[in-house]
């Protein structure tokens, strides 16, 4: 997972508290997403980002905040935690184009616990 | 809309043998590109092999090889001579409409017996 940063890798919110998951590449990559995991579930994409300035949603968006001022942060903000937010979350980075787009990389992972 | 599914919760092989995990996709849209991925216990997502859909040949890495049957929208991964190392849960995912979305079924978890 060399190039995609995950921070924090742990955390545990109060319900309705707020707090950011930071996503940082050093690769130059274009795309940028997150995505969750529940148990015994694959990933769902959260929100994706194709450049700089340009963010949109994913299959699951709702009480999640993106912004991307830089290409290499991507953020996630939840804005009042809740018991089902409570996952595991990763963020991704590939290329735009070609072959190279073909290699998507992923962080490490950030368990969330939301009581 | 797009979907994969994976039909086998678990699997158990023993080690040396080769083992096949099922993927089957649904899409309308003709460019798309099919992912495997290999998730251990300590969580984090391994890319191993990736296929397009115009591409001609299966693709293959190493061990792993994609046995890939457009018309039955079938995208299966195929290990052979598994290891131990090679427990894990085994996700199949697809990117559609050219950008970095991936839509991944609920993972298969393989288990090789010495």
């Amino acid at each position: 997972n060399a190039g995609v940063t995950q921070t924090p890798k742990f955390q545990v919110l109060k319900t309705g508290q707020s707090m950011t998951l930071q996503c940082a590449q050093d690769m130059n990559h274009e795309y940028m997403s997150w995505y969750r995991q529940d148990p015994g579930m694959g990933l769902r994409l959260i929100h994706y980002s194709v450049g700089a300035g340009i963010t949109d949603q994913g299959e699951v968006p709702n009480g999640y905040n993106v912004s991307r001022s830089t290409t290499e942060d991507f953020p996630l903000r939840l804005l009042s935690a809740a018991p089902s937010q409570t996952s595991v979350y990763f963020c991704a980075s590939s290329y735009s184009k070609g072959t190279a787009g073909n290699t998507i990389y992923f962080g490490e992972g950030s368990w969330l616990t939301v009581v | 809309a797009q979907k994969i599914t994976q039909t086998q919760p678990g699997m158990f092989v023993q080690e040396k043998e080769a083992v096949t995990l099922d993927c089957t996709y649904d899409t309308s849209d003709p460019s798309y590109g099919l992912f495997w991925y290999k998730q251990p216990s300590s969580g984090e997502m391994i890319f191993l092999i990736y296929q397009g859909s115009y591409d001609q040949q299966n693709a293959t890495e190493g061990r792993y090889s994609l046995n890939f049957q457009k018309a039955r929208k079938s995208a299966n991964l195929v290990i052979s001579a598994s290891q131990l190392g090679d427990s894990a849960m085994y996700f199949c995912a697809m990117r559609f409409q050219g950008a970095q979305k991936l839509v991944f079924g609920q993972g298969t978890r393989l288990t090789i017996n010495p």
